[in-house]
């Protein structure tokens, strides 16, 4: 398995400029998550997804940002218009969660992909 | 509420030496508890875990923690260090669907 797949690795982009960023999940894994890393606030769960709905969006920083997840294979989070504050290092995972063992979720990452808003 | 500590920001360790970073953890139920690793400008790998059983897991890369209940802590060793092992550290929790990460501990190797 290639593993979850993450792009594009970097993007640099100006302030009010549209980012999208894009993800694979692992083949056969039914949860995926966001998340943002910056040096202030650390790892932030931001959406995740169970079964290609989403089922938490309470980390999502406000209307600037969304995400999608229209197939079982691939999802993509989007930010419109994009702030010098949004500037992070944005991780997918993915997971197969048996739903009824509550916490034994073991995630997959990404490379993750460097956002840098200018 | 569920948290995770970790309260060595940085550690320093010389090559070859014994390494043990600390992770505290805050929870209500049976913890599941995991040690993810992280080097630089890559994504998060997994360590080891812990769901049940033996409280003395072993992971990859020679590393291996100890569930203590009593002291609701989950150290990751290694007996032996090696330059390849500087990264971050992150101890986790899961909590239903998601982990409850703690603030990562930098491992530093001196030559």
């Amino acid at each position: 398995d290639a593993g979850v797949i993450q792009s594009p690795r970097h993007e640099v982009t100006e302030m009010g400029q549209e980012v999208t960023l894009r993800c694979k999940p692992i083949s056969g894994h039914n949860s995926l998550f966001w998340y943002r890393q910056t040096m202030m606030r650390g790892l932030e769960l931001l959406i995740y997804f169970n079964n290609n709905v989403p089922i938490d969006d309470s980390g999502m920083p406000e209307d600037r940002f969304s995400a999608k997840m229209p197939n079982a294979s691939f999802s993509t989070l989007k930010i419109q218009p994009s702030e010098p504050r949004d500037s992070a290092v944005y991780f997918c995972a993915s997971s197969q969660r048996t739903a009824f063992i509550s916490g034994a979720n073991v995630l997959t990452f990404g490379a993750g992909s460097r956002l840098t808003v200018l | 509420a569920q948290s995770v500590t970790q309260p060595d920001i940085h550690i320093t360790v010389s090559e070859g030496a014994s390494l043990e970073l600390r992770c505290n953890y805050s929870y209500g139920a049976t913890p599941y508890l995991f040690w993810y690793v992280q080097s630089p400008g890559q994504g998060l790998q997994l360590l080891l875990k812990y769901f049940s059983g033996d409280t003395l897991v072993q992971g990859i890369k020679g590393f291996e923690a100890e569930f203590k209940r009593s002291q609701s802590s989950f150290n990751l060793r290694k007996p032996s260090v090696h330059w390849s092992d500087a990264a971050e550290y992150f101890c986790a929790v899961g909590a239903n669907y998601q982990l409850i990460w703690g603030a990562g501990t930098k491992l530093i190797i001196k030559p």
